[in-house]
């Protein structure tokens, strides 16, 4: 069981827009820590996504964004491509914890 | 470029030992914070470790704690996780991780993984 709750699974054509919910509580996110976000392709490494919440690192398409509101945050795609189709990851720090993830979201591009 | 090359994974048996290393380049190593993140096999990522520049502040998962040691050698731009008393559920790619500070508005200072090497997988099993 992750401290931060993602879907499963979320799935969109082509195109399309499609959201990632990470839900936390009052020792991470509600305490005011901001959320990272990774993407994890088949077979690699995570690559760093989002940083600070809303943050993209050069080199990552405006078709990714994210925010924070309160106990969650959401990563956003739009645009959706069939490279997009990975695994994706929050993460955030917890007071009794440190560093603590999400259980993961597959992302299929139908 | 920055780069993180793990190494060290194999099988090992319950109660055994194994050292994973992680050598880095493309960055000033001494300048930066080090992790250990781990993802068993079909599952989520865990962090499982960090270790600050000067390796005055170290921190475990509790899952790890007393049993794995983690050291950075400057001088060698080298990253290690000593894994004592393995266990199977140790079972998974280990992945070394460099910190990035971000200031955030709200918490002060917080760190996320901006660089990951490719892993290297431990199994534990007899």
């Amino acid at each position: 069981q992750s401290v931060l709750t993602q879907p499963p699974s979320v799935s969109g054509a082509p195109g399309q827009r499609v959201t990632i919910s990470c839900t936390g509580s009052s020792s991470n996110i509600g305490a005011g820590y901001d959320v990272h976000w990774y993407q994890q392709l088949p077979g690699t490494a995570p690559k760093l996504l989002i940083y600070g919440n809303s943050n993209r690192p050069s080199g990552v398409p405006d078709r990714f964004s994210g925010s924070k509101s309160g106990t969650s945050a959401s990563l956003a795609i739009t645009g959706l491509q069939a490279e997009d189709e990975a695994d994706y990851y929050c993460q955030s720090y917890d007071s009794s914890l440190r560093e603590v993830f999400g259980g993961g979201t597959k992302l299929t591009v139908l | 470029e920055v780069q993180l090359v793990e190494s060290g994974g194999g099988l090992v048996k319950p109660g055994g030992s194994l050292r994973l290393s992680c050598a880095a380049s493309g960055f000033t190593f001494s300048s930066y914070s080090m992790n250990w993140v781990r993802q068993a096999p079909g599952k989520g990522l865990e962090w499982v470790s960090s270790i600050s520049s000067s390796s005055s502040y170290i921190y475990y998962a509790d899952s790890v704690k007393g049993r794995f040691t983690i050291s950075r050698d400057n001088a060698k731009n080298s990253l290690y996780l000593q894994m004592n008393s393995l266990r199977a559920e140790d079972t998974a790619v280990y992945y070394c991780a460099r910190d990035a500070e971000w200031a955030s508005p709200a918490a002060g200072i917080e760190y996320y993984f901006d660089y990951w090497g490719q892993g290297t997988l431990v199994t534990v099993s007899s």
